[in-house]
């Protein structure tokens, strides 16, 4: 069974716009960490948001909000007036306990194209 | 130089080569990665070293052997490559292993192609 699921391969939207990007996962461990990272076309990932699975609140890093559904074991990615610079694909991952620690684990991921 | 950095950024190697692949992070993490990312695959874990020792091994055919001298830098030494192994390999670092909300600092990549 997958263990991230991003169901969205690409997504377009309007420059200044927010967007949604959706992502799922599976875990029966009480104690994990949820991560959304961009990767632009030069490669290198990098890292924007972060929820613990204790968290009451919200996560959200300057127009980036992470949308924690615990129940539904949901955490999708809203970009708030998305800029050109943001086209990229973008990974959620999710850090679960492993042997000798914790894991992450990546999705698919989902391609954003922002349009002008 | 900050952050991770990776050398060579692109690699070319035939089949019966023996290359390495470098990764040093400036940033005093204890942990290290590296992944494997093919077109339309998700990420692939492929090894993790904590304070130096390996923590994880997944499944990695042997043609691929890693060596970490210390905890700033890391290898993945190749020899004798298929053409499916052509792919991004992503070297990451975090501070540890045993907490949950340690992000991962990704280096630049290596762009292997096999011949």
């Amino acid at each position: 069974a997958q263990k991230i699921t991003q169901t969205q391969p690409g997504m377009f939207v309007q420059e200044k716009e927010a967007v949604t990007l959706d992502c799922t996962y599976d875990t029966s461990d009480p104690s994990y960490g949820l991560f959304w990272y961009k990767q632009p076309s030069s490669g290198e990932m990098i890292f924007l948001i972060y929820q613990g699975s204790y968290d009451q609140q919200n996560a959200t890093e300057g127009r980036y909000s992470l949308n924690f559904q615990k129940a539904r074991k949901s955490a999708n990615l809203v970009i708030s007036a998305s800029q050109l610079g943001d086209s990229a694909m973008y990974f959620c991952a999710m850090r679960e306990k492993s042997t000798g620690g914790f894991k992450t684990i990546f999705g698919a991921g989902t391609r954003l194209f922002v349009k002008a | 130089e900050t952050g991770v950095t990776q050398t060579p950024r692109h690699l070319v190697m035939g089949m019966t080569n023996k290359k390495s692949l470098k990764c040093e992070q400036h940033l005093g993490h204890n942990a290290m990665y590296w992944y494997k990312q093919s077109a339309k695959k998700p990420l692939e874990l492929m090894f993790v070293y904590n304070f130096k020792e390996q923590t994880e091994n997944n499944s990695v055919p042997s043609r691929f052997s890693p060596e970490c001298p210390n905890s700033s830098h890391l290898f993945l030494h190749l020899h004798t490559l298929q053409p499916e192994d052509s792919a991004l390999y992503l070297c990451a670092s975090s501070q540890e292993l045993l907490d949950p909300s340690y992000e991962q600092y990704f280096g630049p990549g290596t762009r292997l192609t096999v011949t």
